[in-house]
């Protein structure tokens, strides 16, 4: 398994744009994860979903954020319109219960927006 | 409320000498913990778990439910220590969800 997949690796945007961030859990993970990692706050869990299902997104930030996982495989964080404080390193992580809620992560996606 | 504080942004040390990463929690059950690492350049990756009791790279951490503590100690430094240690806490719900720490930069000086 090639573990957890994000795209892209960087985006390089204006403020303003719409950025949507992409995910790939392993496969037989039920559990995804969306964190955001700053230098000021460190890691923060925004959004996580279990069997497909949002089950606390308390931690994302204003309604300009939103996330979806259409599928057991797929999950998409998106910023519109995205802001200047949002540059930061986005990780998408996996987990079930068959890994002893171990999360493994993605290698996250770099976003800066000018 | 649920709380894990790492009071250091970062602790520099020299190869060989002892090291210890801190870590509180704040938890009203009985939490599970966890070290997580980043290397330069690599994927966060879980280094330890305190139900597994196991010694890994050198590692071990012990919780300490009287003084709500997980700290992370190795006796002897290594360079390929260097990274980024996350402690972390995962309370009662079956969903796997971890609050993190802010994080502490282990430098480890030849």
């Amino acid at each position: 398994d090639a573990g957890v997949i994000q795209s892209p690796r960087h985006e390089v945007t204006e403020m303003g744009q719409e950025v949507t961030l992409r995910c790939k859990p392993i496969s037989g993970h039920n559990s995804l994860f969306w964190y955001r990692q700053t230098m000021m706050r460190g890691l923060e869990l925004l959004i996580y979903f279990n069997n497909n299902v949002p089950i606390d997104d308390s931690g994302m930030p204003e309604d300009r954020f939103s996330a979806k996982m259409p599928n057991a495989s797929f999950s998409t964080l998106k910023i519109q319109p995205s802001e200047p404080r949002d540059s930061a390193v986005y990780f998408c992580a996996s987990s079930s219960r068959g890994t002893l809620r171990t999360q493994y992560f993605g290698p996250g996606t770099r976003l800066t927006v000018l | 409320a649920q709380r894990v504080t790492q009071p250091e942004k970062l602790l520099s040390v020299f190869k060989g000498a002892p090291v210890e990463l801190k870590c509180n929690y704040s938890y009203s059950g009985s939490p599970e913990l966890f070290w997580y690492v980043q290397y330069s350049r690599q994927r966060l990756q879980l280094l330890l778990r305190h139900i597994s009791r196991e010694s890994i790279k050198g590692f071990t951490a012990d919780l300490n439910k009287g003084e709500t503590s997980f700290h992370l100690k190795k006796p002897f430094a290594q360079e390929e220590d260097s990274a980024m240690y996350y402690c972390a806490l995962s309370g009662s719900s079956n969903t796997g969800k971890l609050i993190f720490g802010q994080g502490t930069t282990l430098q480890v000086k030849p």
